[in-house]
């Protein structure tokens, strides 16, 4: 079935830093990739997503490309600031797939950033 | 922008008790979702609702748990008769189709938690 793996956090970051979360997928089908986010006490919120090989998602000064050939969609911004301290969720869908029109996610990895 | 309301925010019930919880999703949308996010762990697929009918639903998803939409308007998750591994926080998300160009919305959440 579909997967999707995140790496470990927790990551903290002083201000001004990159950041980078990977996140690598198996699906069967053509997926949608999407990363959410999910701030302290709040639901999730959909920060960017890619429905096809190549696309670039961005928003809020971060970005996430579809690599179909190594399956991955890793996150990046390239100056976090104390306000993106959250967790991040890597996200597919895939209709084609066994996996119907759900949403299956990654770990989570929750991000710190110290002024 | 549209939003999807949850109700309540957070329950306490003991455990062998039913609760309901309650979601009002976007008034355009069609497909409807539950998840759930047990502390620390990853957010899980649940179930998924269409056209008044489960169209797909997890292995979590057993005989204690059922999907509604009584009313038209709200999508209520029940829970029979809760144990204490269903604390977690349970999200609804909706779509208006499932095809790659409409993404999920979703709710706040309800923070449950059997004792």
């Amino acid at each position: 079935g579909d997967s999707v793996t995140q790496m470990e956090g927790p990551v903290t970051l002083s201000e001004e830093a990159f950041l980078t979360i990977n996140c690598t997928y198996t699906a069967t089908g053509y997926p949608s990739l999407f990363w959410y986010v999910q701030y302290p006490g709040e639901g999730l919120q959909l920060l960017l997503k890619a429905t096809k090989a190549d696309d670039k998602g961005s928003n809020k000064g971060f970005e996430a490309t579809y690599r179909k050939e190594t399956t991955s969609f890793h996150l990046e911004k390239g100056s976090v600031q104390v306000s993106d301290s959250a967790v991040y969720f890597c996200a597919l869908s895939d209709p084609g797939g066994t996996s119907g029109s759900r949403l299956t996610f990654g770990e989570g990895t929750q991000l710190t950033v110290n002024p | 922008e549209p939003e999807v309301t949850q109700t309540p925010s957070h329950q306490v019930t003991q455990m062998g008790q039913e609760v309901i919880l309650r979601c009002v999703p976007i008034s355009n949308h069609l497909y409807f979702y539950w998840y759930r996010q047990i502390l620390g762990q990853k957010v899980e697929f649940l179930v998924s609702f269409y056209n008044n009918e489960i169209s797909e639903k997890s292995e979590i998803f057993d005989d204690q748990f059922s999907v509604e939409r009584p009313d038209g308007s709200n999508f209520t998750l029940k829970i029979r008769s809760t144990k204490l591994e269903d604390s977690a926080m349970y999200f609804c998300a909706t779509r208006r189709f499932t095809t790659k160009n409409y993404g999920y919305t979703f709710g706040s959440g309800t923070r449950l938690t059997v004792v």
